[in-house]
């Protein structure tokens, strides 16, 4: 089984809908970081937390929010969709200190 | 404040022959870096890392990166390309001093050819 699986790995919804994506990892790390990809901009850093407890607003967080329901689980929603927000979406895992990353499969979400 | 530029968008080789692939990046503090490999339709898995060793650094794969504080680049190599190669590279930064907040470059994109 993956270390880091997002749910779902596909989605596409209306302008306005609001719509949640799922990440959850069995590595036992405390930091968890959702990242966005575009084309030719490599992956922005949405939101990050670093235990249950810190949530804290990375580069591009206007329009999203999140959630970290436990230690293995970290939600982004979207409150309002907009076409713009279409993009890969990726959740990431780390331990504390400057470590590797690991990330999950993504999420491909089209707003229409 | 840091930020990475990769410095070609796609990269096209033949199979056997050499690949070179350029980040320059810049950072307030000493940085850590890595390359990141995507291969299509699959996340992102970590090729190779320099954390202020050894300046020249071996991955998976075949691939090295040799930290140059000097020219601030870390350019990633290796020898001979093979088909499995083809995918998007990614160089990223994060200064030590940041709490892990990578900052990623653009990507490369490699085409390998037969």
């Amino acid at each position: 089984d993956a270390d880091v699986t997002q749910t779902p790995r596909n989605r596409i919804t209306k302008t306005g809908k609001r719509i949640m994506l799922e990440c959850s990892q069995t590595k036992g790390h405390d930091r968890m970081y959702w990242y966005r990809q575009d084309p030719g901009l490599g992956l922005q850093l949405i939101y990050y937390s670093f235990d249950v407890k810190d949530i804290n607003k990375g580069e591009i967080s206007d329009g999203y929010s999140v959630s970290r329901q436990a230690q293995a689980k970290f939600s982004l929603s979207l409150e309002s969709a907009i076409p713009n927000q279409t993009a890969l979406y990726f959740c990431a895992t780390s331990e504390g200190g400057i470590n590797e990353q690991f990330f999950g499969p993504g999420t491909r979400l089209t707003v229409l | 404040a840091q930020s990475v530029t990769q410095l070609d968008s796609h990269v096209s080789v033949s199979e056997g022959t050499p690949v070179l692939l350029r980040c320059n990046y810049s950072s307030s503090y000493s940085p850590s870096l890595f390359w990141y490999v995507q291969h299509p339709n699959k996340g992102l898995q970590l090729l190779l890392k320099y954390t202020s060793a050894a300046t020249l650094v071996k991955g998976i794969n075949g691939f090295e990166a040799e930290f140059k504080k000097s020219e601030t680049s870390f350019h990633l190599t290796k020898p001979s390309a093979h088909m499995s190669d083809a995918a998007e590279y990614f160089c990223v930064v994060t200064p030590k001093a940041a709490g892990n907040k990578l900052t990623f470059g653009g990507g490369t994109r490699v085409l390998v050819k037969p």
